[in-house]
């Protein structure tokens, strides 16, 4: 399957922080996802991006598509407890084809 | 509306017994998939069905089996358990054929093989 080198594995913030997570390929993708997994749950999805070069918000997370369509960052701003958990990048190449990164675990401390 | 909804969330089964995972969905997608998450992992796709009646492998389905029951349920099926196929199973599904293609997930089957 495809490779993508999710960086960094984990994170240890003070609430308040601002968190800075990316994801990288070999390959090109038509459209990047971010999924959070909460423990004993399964993924939910944050932010889903179909152009080269967008830029999408949702609420205090921003995430970027690459114009080189092999990256995708997400951001964070003023981190709270409840942010913790593994985030998961994922490129598309379509209906069918997804493929995960490997996860950065963050930790939030009070 | 219960969005992916999965059956067992726990199951241990000793190597060689079968076992059936089941996953229904009420959001009228039409596609579904079947992944597994080992420790340090990302999810990887074992089989999927692209609409109702057809299925096909994803990159790690040696050693399952899938039915795609109707539009609503598609099920995994492990024939003949062993300890390397212990795992979290996650079943997904999306709208498709036409974009966007964000795939939802249920909350997942923790399944130990020994």
């Amino acid at each position: 399957g495809q490779q993508l080198n999710q960086s960094p594995q984990s994170m240890f913030i003070q609430e308040g922080e601002d968190v800075s997570m990316n994801c990288t390929s070999s390959s090109i993708f038509n459209t990047w996802l971010w999924y959070k997994q909460d423990p004993g749950e399964g993924p939910v999805l944050l932010i889903a991006l179909y152009k080269a070069g967008e830029l999408t918000s949702n609420g205090r997370l921003t995430a970027q598509f690459g114009i080189t369509r092999k990256d995708s960052f997400l951001n964070i701003s003023a981190s709270i407890p409840s942010d913790v958990g593994i985030y998961f990048c994922a490129g598309q190449t379509g209906a069918n084809n997804l493929f995960f990164g490997t996860g950065t675990r963050l930790t939030v401390i009070p | 509306n219960a969005g992916v909804t999965q059956t067992p969330k726990f199951q241990v089964l000793k190597t060689g017994q079968s076992m059936t995972l089941q996953c229904a969905q009420d959001m009228n997608h039409n596609s579904m998939y079947w992944y597994r998450q080992d420790p340090g992992m990302g999810l990887r796709l074992i089989y999927y069905s692209a609409s109702e009646g057809t299925t096909d492998k994803g990159e790690v389905p040696n050693g399952y089996n899938v039915s795609r029951l109707n539009k609503r349920e598609f099920s995994l099926r492990l024939e003949s358990a062993a300890p390397s196929q212990t795992s979290v199973y996650f079943c997904a599904s999306t709208r498709s054929p036409a974009p966007p293609y964000e795939q939802y997930f249920g909350p997942g089957t923790r399944l130990t093989v020994t």
